[in-house]
This record gives structure tokens, C-alpha cells and sequence, in this order.
């Protein structure tokens, strides 16, 4: 059973603070890999992917990936409350017919 | 662009009812992925799609559940008998083969009394 854990938290960060999330995942086959960001009531929407080992920037987001590792994460700098949500992980093992497998995801509430 | 739709919104059945879940993929995409989300188990992939042909449906809990994607613009989830254990938010999403991940539909959230 392949699968992608995260911390449920909460994790409350003040506004202005650096908030990261963290996700381990179990198939060590797995190519690609995904943020999604959820709001409460609402459908799961992408924020990131990334490919290869390293980090990946794209705005206030950065996400990290260390295959040897396992583990795969999401720094949001300068946290808004609009940040407050629900931050899945998902994970892909590639290939023609890939799917995604989720993390239950990380709640996280940015406080003014 | 029109993203995924997905019909109803919300049902609320009673139990031992036919449920018919529905869902039009974004235009060109050719994967479809039906997914069950609840508080305790999250977001669970039921079956997918590609092409219209159905590649994985190890996820369908039961004989209960069963799906269909009749051409590349309409997929349906039919629960029958529907159970109260099946209330949950059933979204749709779909994305093109090796993609760079899934556009979602807004849910439909089954309630079964």
C-alpha cells in the first residue's frame, strides 16, 4: 500500500512568519509531486510540483523534494491569513497511467 | 475555460436509494479521476480513466459502486443501494495523461440518512 503522510496539525504561524509543511511518502518509484491547497468547503486547487531533488520557488512558495529522503515540503514565506487552509500532498509514480495518491493534509492557520 | 463540472452540488438520499453521481471533464483532457473525501480517511481515488477506458478501479469499496465514462466529455459514479457510510464529498477531477496534476470539480457532497 503505497503511501504519503503529513502532520494533520493545526500548525498556526503568526502573519509574516515562514510556515512549513511536511510530507513523507512510502514508493520509492515516485516521480512527480504536488501541492494542493484546500479551503474549508471547497475543492482541492494546485499550488506547486515538482520533478527533481532540490527546491523549486514560485512566488511565496517554495517546495523542497530529497527523494533519497522520502520527504517532500512546502515553505510559504510571509504567511497571510488568506494562507489559512488545508495543504494536501500528493504523489505520482509516473508513467502513462499515472494517479495520485494523497496525504490527508495539513491544517494551517495563519493568525494576524 | 470551463473547468470540471460536476452535478449535483448536494444530494441527500435515503438509504437502500440509487445514486447517481455526474461529471464532464475538462475539454481535451483525457483522464478522469473519481475521488471520495471524508474527514477520517481524506481524500481517497476510487477509480480513473484514461481514454475512456477504465485503468484502475481497485479503490471502489464495494460491488455497490460502480462508474462509466460513455465518451471523453461525461463520466457518471452510481451508488445502488446507497448506505449511510457512503456519505461524503465525491469529486471529479481530470487532467491530460502525465500531466502536471489533476483540475478538480467543486464536489458533490452525499449525504445518505
Amino acid at each position: 500500500q503505497k503511501e504519503v503522510e503529513q502532520n494533520s496539525g493545526p500548525l498556526s504561524v503568526p502573519e509574516g512568519a515562514i510556515a512549513s509543511l511536511n510530507c513523507t511518502y512510502s514508493d520509492r518509484g515516485s516521480q512527480s509531486f504536488f501541492w494542493y491547497r484546500q479551503y474549508s468547503g471547497k475543492s482541492p486547487e494546485l499550488i506547486m510540483s515538482i520533478y527533481s531533488n532540490g527546491d523549486k520557488e514560485d512566488g511565496r512558495f517554495t517546495a523542497q523534494l530529497n527523494k533519497a529522503s522520502q520527504y517532500v515540503s512546502l515553505l510559504i514565506r510571509d504567511s497571510q491569513p488568506s494562507d489559512s487552509a488545508t495543504y494536501l500532498c500528493a504523489v505520482s509514480s509516473g508513467g502513462s497511467n499515472y494517479k495520485l495518491t494523497f496525504g490527508k493534509g495539513t491544517l494551517l492557520t495563519v493568525n494576524p | 475555460d470551463a473547468g470540471v463540472i460536476q452535478s449535483p452540488r448536494h444530494e441527500v438520499t435515503e438509504m437502500g436509494q440509487e445514486v447517481t453521481l455526474r461529471c464532464k471533464p475538462i475539454s481535451g483532457h483525457n483522464s478522469l479521476f473519481w475521488y471520495r473525501q471524508t474527514m477520517m480517511r481524506g481524500l481517497e481515488l476510487l477509480i480513473y480513466f484514461n481514454n475512456n477506458v477504465p485503468i484502475d478501479d481497485s479503490g471502489m469499496p464495494e460491488d455497490r459502486f460502480s462508474a462509466k465514462m460513455p465518451n471523453a466529455s461525461f463520466s457518471t459514479l452510481k451508488i445502488q443501494p446507497s448506505e449511510p457510510r457512503d456519505s461524503a464529498v465525491y469529486f471529479c477531477a481530470s487532467s491530460l495523461v502525465g500531466g502536471q496534476g489533476y483540475n478538480f470539480g467543486n464536489g458533490t457532497r452525499l449525504t445518505v440518512t
